[in-house]
């Protein structure tokens, strides 16, 4: 059973644009949202996180927003550069717990 | 801190072979985790270990597969017999007690023939 599902699979957008990666949860318990980011042959590694208790949380260039009541969360890249070209994944935590849930990824591709 | 730490790179075996797979956590941190990626599954957590006891293996695909974590600092995660759809990338990370965030090592590309 897929607990978080992300769209879209694969994007592609010009150098300076808005790329937006969206995640849909059903588990209620889910109470920490991150986002990871994996450069081929790398681990992915920790970009952003959010909990529910907030709607939108701002690290530079990369904004989360959250939407607890429709269960949803979204990645956006502000000014995208080429070195943001990679993989992105969404993933939930419940509440308590130490089991991930991953989104299947987006794999993003920012062109000059 | 040189992070977590898998060896090897890429190993490539034959069917029917054992395969080891190595991770040295960052230290300090008291939970392990591995995980495979694929491109039909994704990321999948296999096992996850607190202060080096197993913690939920429900993510192991068979009883093919084991993990051990005999201290701290070293965990190993075994395929025996390995099989051609064992194929794919394994991660080992781990975290801070009542920390959230998961450092992943580079991992293992596993290649079965």
């Amino acid at each position: 059973q897929q607990q978080v599902k992300q769209s879209p699979q694969s994007l592609i957008v010009q150098k300076g644009g808005i790329p937006i990666i969206n995640c849909a949860y059903e588990n209620t318990a889910f109470d920490y949202f991150p986002w990871y980011q994996q450069f081929p042959g790398k681990g992915p590694a920790l970009l952003i996180a959010i909990r529910p208790d907030v709607s939108e949380k701002k690290e530079g260039r990369f904004t989360i927003s959250f939407n607890k009541s429709a269960k949803q969360f979204s990645l956006h890249i502000m000014d995208s550069q080429p070195g943001d070209s990679a993989t992105y994944f969404c993933a939930a935590l419940p509440g308590g717990g130490n089991k991930l849930t991953f989104g299947t990824g987006t794999q993003l591709k920012v062109e000059l | 801190d040189a992070g977590v730490i898998q060896s090897p790179r890429h190993e490539v075996t034959e069917m029917g072979q054992e395969v080891t797979l190595r991770c040295k956590p960052i230290s300090g941190h008291d939970y392990l985790f591995w995980y495979r990626q694929t491109m039909m599954r994704g990321l999948e957590l296999l096992i996850y270990f607190n202060n080096n006891v197993p913690i939920d293996d429900s993510g192991m695909p068979e009883d093919r597969f084991s993990a051990k974590m005999p201290n701290a600092s070293f965990s190993t995660l075994k395929i025996q017999p390995s099989e051609p759809r064992d194929s794919a990338v394994y991660f080992c990370a781990s975290s801070l007690v009542n920390t959230d965030t998961q450092y992943f090592g580079p991992g293992t590309r596993l290649t079965v023939l």
